[in-house]
């Protein structure tokens, strides 16, 4: 079945880097975009960016640009999110979320079971 | 950059009709997509494309739009369908791109 499996929980010092990874299988892995999202505690969904695993382009919310980086490793099926430079409010689960399609606009059909980034000093 | 707007909450009894809605500006023009969050799991896509159905959805779940409103509508409402629910637009001119709705609890009574 379709699937994405997510890399665990982490805990990270304010000014760190966390990489955050995302295994899919079941599907074809350069037929769909892969999206990421976030969710504070307690608030709602917000978006990060989306990379094409086909051609490894990637595009980000203008918020996270600068601070976050989206990459693919297209023999084992894998996306991974690098998110630097951490502060507190970047405590979240974050998602990763399969389109329907490769391109813009389709629906996230298939999520990832979330990993929980908590910065503290 | 793009907005959409939800109600906080809203209550229903079981059996009854669910109607959540989600405002934008001309979001007539665009394509929805609904979600349920259940407590400490992922997302689910109940609803795409402002009416359609994923594999596996109830058809209790539908949607329709208007022109500044959207509405996710749950039939015969069930006591498991109390979650969090989210819409969702892309919108190329936002500086977010994709844009969520700031979500609804549904406490089904």
């Amino acid at each position: 079945q379709v699937q994405l499996v997510q890399s665990g929980a982490e805990v990270k010092k304010p000014g760190a880097s966390v990489k955050v990874s995302c295994k899919a299988s079941g599907y074809t892995f350069t037929g769909h975009s892969m999206h990421w999202v976030r969710q504070a505690p307690g608030q709602g969904l917000e978006w990060i960016g989306w990379i094409n695993p086909n051609s490894g382009g990637a595009d980000y919310a203008q918020k996270f640009q600068g601070r976050v980086t989206l990459t693919r490793d297209t023999s084992i099926s894998t996306v991974y999110m690098e998110l630097s430079r951490l502060r507190s409010d970047d405590t979240a689960v974050y998602y990763c979320a399969k389109s329907q399609g490769q391109w813009n606009g389709h629906a996230f059909d298939i999520w990832g079971q979330g990993a929980l980034v908590t910065v503290s000093s | 950059s793009y907005v959409l707007t939800q109600p906080p909450s809203m209550s229903v009894a079981p059996g009854q009709t669910a109607r959540i809605t989600c405002g934008g500006d001309v979001i007539g023009s665009k394509s929805v997509h609904w979600y349920q969050q259940k407590p400490g799991q992922a997302p689910v896509l109940v609803v795409y494309d402002d009416v359609k159905r994923p594999s596996g959805i109830p058809e209790r779940f539908s949607g329709s739009t208007s022109r500044n409103t959207a509405t996710l509508i749950i039939n015969r409402v069930e006591l498991g369908d109390e979650a969090d629910y989210y819409c969702q637009v892309w919108d190329s001119e936002s500086d977010h791109l994709w844009v969520f709705g700031g979500g609804t609890k549904l406490t089904v009574l």
